[in-house]
């Protein structure tokens, strides 16, 4: 199975910068099947990113994916209070669908 | 609007089986899957399987198969997933999620979550 690896582990950043989350894949899969969740605390997942790139409905575009083969990007162009959450990818490429581990993105 | 909710919290005793329903509204039910996934507490999301509400093809995820089955029911345009022969470590939050029909896929709409506490 495709093991994901999320970096940094936890993100600690102003409102108002740039945030930028890695997603590294341990092999290509479907080129471009990788997806990018928030989760609030209490709160069920809430999809970003699908295709590396689209933007969900309803995502401000603030949010952008980036990304090909191993290597995907989350960015958050200016972050708002309520964007501080854990984010989660996640490959849908290859069987089994495997998600990476989260990364926390804080107040500093 | 779409909306999956789910069943309520369960608490089982160690080697029990919990059944969890998934009830959807606001699209077509039969023109997508549904996939479970689980959180266990303080921990990450963790694939569980899809199936296809079209036609009831499913896709486990290994280290479950054998104690896990996933079922639709179309009239109801409700999912379900038993998992049986449960331990202390399948103590988590278990969430449907709506994904595309033909198998892998992002998934767009979420459920509430269903507690399923494991404890002798």
């Amino acid at each position: 199975e495709i093991v994901l690896t999320q970096s940094p582990g936890t993100l600690s950043l102003s409102p108002g910068e740039r945030a930028t989350l890695s997603c590294r894949a341990s092999q290509s899969g479907s080129s471009r099947y990788l997806a990018w969740y928030q989760q609030k605390p209490g709160q069920a997942p809430r999809l970003l990113i699908y295709g590396a790139s689209s933007r969900a409905t309803g995502i401000p575009d603030r949010f952008s994916g980036s990304g090909s083969g191993t290597d995907f990007t989350l960015t958050i162009s200016r972050l708002e209070p309520e964007d501080f959450a854990v984010y989660y990818c996640q490959q849908y490429g290859s069987s089994p669908d495997t998600f990476g581990q989260g990364t926390k993105l804080e107040i500093k | 609007q779409v909306q999956l909710v789910q069943s309520g919290a369960e608490v089982k005793k160690p080697g029990a089986s919990v059944k969890v329903s998934c009830k959807a509204s606001g699209y077509t039910f039969s023109s997508y899957g549904i996939s479970w996934v689980r959180q266990a507490p303080g921990q990450g999301l963790e694939w569980m399987g899809w199936i296809s509400a079209y036609n009831g093809d499913t896709n486990y995820a290994q280290k479950l198969k054998g104690r896990v089955t996933m079922t639709t029911d179309t009239s109801t345009s409700t999912a379900y997933m038993e998992l049986r022969s449960l331990r202390s470590d399948d103590t988590a939050l278990y969430y449907c999620a709506r994904g595309c029909d033909g198998g892998s896929c992002y998934l767009d709409y979420w459920g509430q979550g269903t507690l399923v506490t494991v404890s002798s």
